[in-house]
């Protein structure tokens, strides 16, 4: 059964720092990773997603990376805005699963 | 907009009665998902449709849940004597393999109180 979780669970930084987001899972056979954005009250935003081939993807001032031999992977902010601010939320399905397993996420606020 | 869509957005019942929700998914997406999400918790999944065949229920979903999906287009999240534990977000996402490789859409959910 797969397992995720997300370090830290909550995150406040000012305006314009880069930050790093954790996420480990304890299946390493996922067919793919994906990170989500969760405003409150909200449904879902699909951010990245990462096939198990892949090492990354990048979208914007976003960068997510891959490492399937350690379970785990990092979502990368760049120049951190306050829009930024919203619950983060990776998954990973188990072996052989397309039903994705969801961490807590981690809580960001960016302050001006 | 051809994104995923749920209604209603908000329901508010007492407890006993039966709740049914509508989930729309993205219209060539062959997979449809319902999650449950309770604060400060990540999605959980409750059950998997691919086309019109229901293919997974977790262990979560008892008795008094039922899901459908007809003709392989919308689905519907029915809640039977529902209870104040059953209070959380419904969540709904569809996908399809190929070129988006199961990546997951979202829609805006469903907002379950019981009182």
């Amino acid at each position: 059964k797969q397992e995720v979780t997300q370090i830290p669970a909550a995150l406040s930084v000012p305006e314009g720092e880069n930050l790093v987001l954790n996420c480990s899972f304890t299946d390493s056979a996922i067919y793919n990773l994906q990170w989500f954005r969760q405003d409150p009250g909200k449904g879902l935003t699909s951010l990245l997603l990462i096939q198990s081939s892949q090492r990354e993807q990048t979208s914007g001032r976003l960068n997510a990376s891959l490492d399937k031999s350690s379970g785990r992977s990092t979502l990368y902010i760049a120049a951190s805005q306050p829009g930024d601010s919203a619950t983060y939320l990776c998954a990973a399905p188990s072996g052989g699963s397309y039903i994705p397993t969801f961490g807590r996420g981690t809580s960001l606020i960016v302050h001006p | 907009d051809t994104g995923v869509s749920q209604n209603p957005r908000h329901k508010i019942t007492k407890r006993g009665q039966n709740v049914t929700f509508r989930c729309d998914p993205i219209s060539e997406h062959n997979r449809l998902y319902w999650y449950r999400q309770t604060l400060g918790q990540g999605p959980e999944f409750l059950t998997y449709f691919q086309n019109e065949a229901q293919l997974e229920k977790s262990r979560l979903l008892s008795d008094r849940f039922s899901a459908e999906r007809p003709k392989g287009s919308f689905s519907t999240l029915e809640i039977q004597r529902t209870e104040q534990g059953d209070s959380a977000m419904y969540l709904c996402a569809s996908s399809s393999l190929g070129r988006s490789h199961n990546e997951q859409f979202f829609g805006p959910g469903t907002r379950l109180t019981v009182l």
